[in-house]
């Protein structure tokens, strides 16, 4: 069954700890995104990795971190310098950032409550 | 700033009524449109998308949406609804770079 996997589904954490949300794509792609969903604002882009070891700041990256050792993986780090880290986590991958119009595909979501 | 807006957030209609959400986009030159759409406890999914040829473009559900460049807009239409179009509407841009662009959203509500 191939697709996006995000885990854990809900996430509660103690203000100033750092917390990682898990996506995970068995589609075979190269792109892979994380989106921040808030109401009334759409999703906006924390970071994206076009390959392997390679990423790049999207629009509000600050308080935010990840990595891509591998293909599969694309894990989202939100540490304690995001002032405001209560939100839903969407993350999505695409078979390549460099043609435009190919489609995103997204996982379900985590949504993080910070208390 | 390159932004994408969405006039409508909320939109409450009846069971056969005609759709049609705004979007338009504040920059020129090649653009990529979709429209996504959330239903309730789903995935984020494609309705449809844009990248040139006939600006008329259909999608699944019987979903539409027309380009029109002079005006800058991308709306989605539908001219009937069902109580199974409730979801949360997102129109996107990509401006060749690879990144979407989002909307705020439109909440659709269909009472039955």
């Amino acid at each position: 069954d191939g697709g996006i996997t995000q885990s854990p589904k809900y996430l509660f954490r103690k203000e100033g700890q750092n917390v990682t949300l898990s996506c995970e794509q068995n589609l075979n792609h190269d792109a892979m995104y994380w989106y921040r969903q808030d109401p009334g604002q759409g999703l906006r882009l924390i970071y994206y990795s076009q390959i392997v070891n390679d990423f790049q700041k999207g629009d509000i990256a600050e308080g935010y971190s990840v990595s891509r050792e591998k293909k599969e993986s694309f894990p989202l780090t939100v540490t304690s310098a995001q002032k405001n880290p209560t939100a839903f986590y969407l993350c999505a991958s695409s078979i390549d950032s460099r043609a435009p119009y190919n489609e995103q595909f997204f996982g379900p979501g985590t949504r993080l409550t910070v208390l | 700033a390159q932004s994408v807006s969405q006039h409508n957030h909320h939109v409450i209609l009846s069971e056969a009524a005609s759709l049609e959400l705004g979007c338009n986009y504040s920059y020129g030159g090649t653009v990529n449109l979709f429209w996504y759409v959330q239903y309730p406890g789903q995935h984020l999914q494609l309705l449809l998308k844009y990248f040139s040829g006939d600006p008329l473009v259909k999608g699944i559900k019987g979903f539409e949406a027309e380009f029109i460049k002079s005006k800058f807009s991308f709306n989605l239409r539908k001219p009937s609804v069902q109580w199974s179009d409730t979801a949360e509407y997102f129109c996107a841009v990509n401006r060749n770079t690879g990144k979407l662009i989002f909307g705020q959203g439109t909440t659709l509500q269909v009472k039955p």
